[in-house]
């Protein structure tokens, strides 16, 4: 069975500065997809970015980038010029390419920004 | 265009009581996943619908049901509510096996 291991349960980072979350995962599949969601207070479930497996090519979205290595199962999110409106609960989520849609989610991590 | 809703945005129920929660998707989108998110957890898979037949169905008992609706909305039906049963309820729409599913506010159900 597919998990999805998020060690950080919280942290946090100065206004301005940059964090990186770590998510490490496991699965025998060499097909999958990757996903950051961010779950502000509203608990609203909102995606700040995917990565596929078959791209070796690290996914960026504005200040969010990832640092995917295939071979170590890691996918860790960096935000970079962190804004106090990024502070939430972050996922780290999985799934696999073809059968159905389940995401498998890690425990989270509580990012808190410090003005 | 609308995001996915979900309906009602919150309930009380009593033990033993029967509860159904609504999702209507994002237009156009054809498949829709339903997960329960335990507080302080990260959301559990339930169940995965697309043209009205069950795709995936996660490691819940069987007082969980769902079923889909011609115009792709989507009803979780939980009978013999269990304390255990409180959590966020999160429905997600995507197209058929697209990689991104796109999430509701949540049903937030607390079972007393």
């Amino acid at each position: 069975a597919q998990t999805v291991t998020q060690s950080q349960p919280e942290m946090s980072v100065q206004e301005a500065e940059t964090v990186t979350l770590s998510c490490t995962y496991d699965t025998s599949e060499s097909d999958y997809y990757l996903f950051w969601y961010k779950q502000p207070p509203s608990r609203q479930m909102i995606l700040v970015i995917r990565q596929e497996a078959y791209k070796q090519q690290n996914a960026t979205e504005n200040r969010f980038s990832v640092n995917f290595q295939k071979a170590a199962k890691s996918f860790s999110l960096k935000i970079s010029d962190s804004q106090l409106g990024d502070a939430a609960m972050y996922f780290c989520a999985y799934r696999i390419v073809f059968g159905n849609e389940k995401l498998t989610f890690g425990t989270g991590t509580r990012l808190t920004i410090i003005p | 265009d609308a995001g996915v809703t979900q309906s009602p945005t919150h309930l009380i129920k009593t033990r033993g009581q029967h509860v159904t929660l609504r999702c209507s998707p994002i237009s156009g989108h054809k498949s829709v996943s339903w997960y329960q998110q335990v507080l302080g957890q990260g959301p559990q898979f339930i169940f995965q619908y697309y043209e009205k037949e069950e795709r995936g169905r996660g490691n819940f008992p069987d007082r969980f049901s769902a079923r889909q609706f011609p115009n792709y909305s989507s009803e979780l039906n939980v009978n013999a509510l269990l304390l255990g049963d409180s959590a966020l309820y999160l429905c997600a729409s995507s197209w058929y096996n697209q990689e991104t599913q796109y999430f509701g506010p949540g049903t937030r159900l607390l079972v007393l």
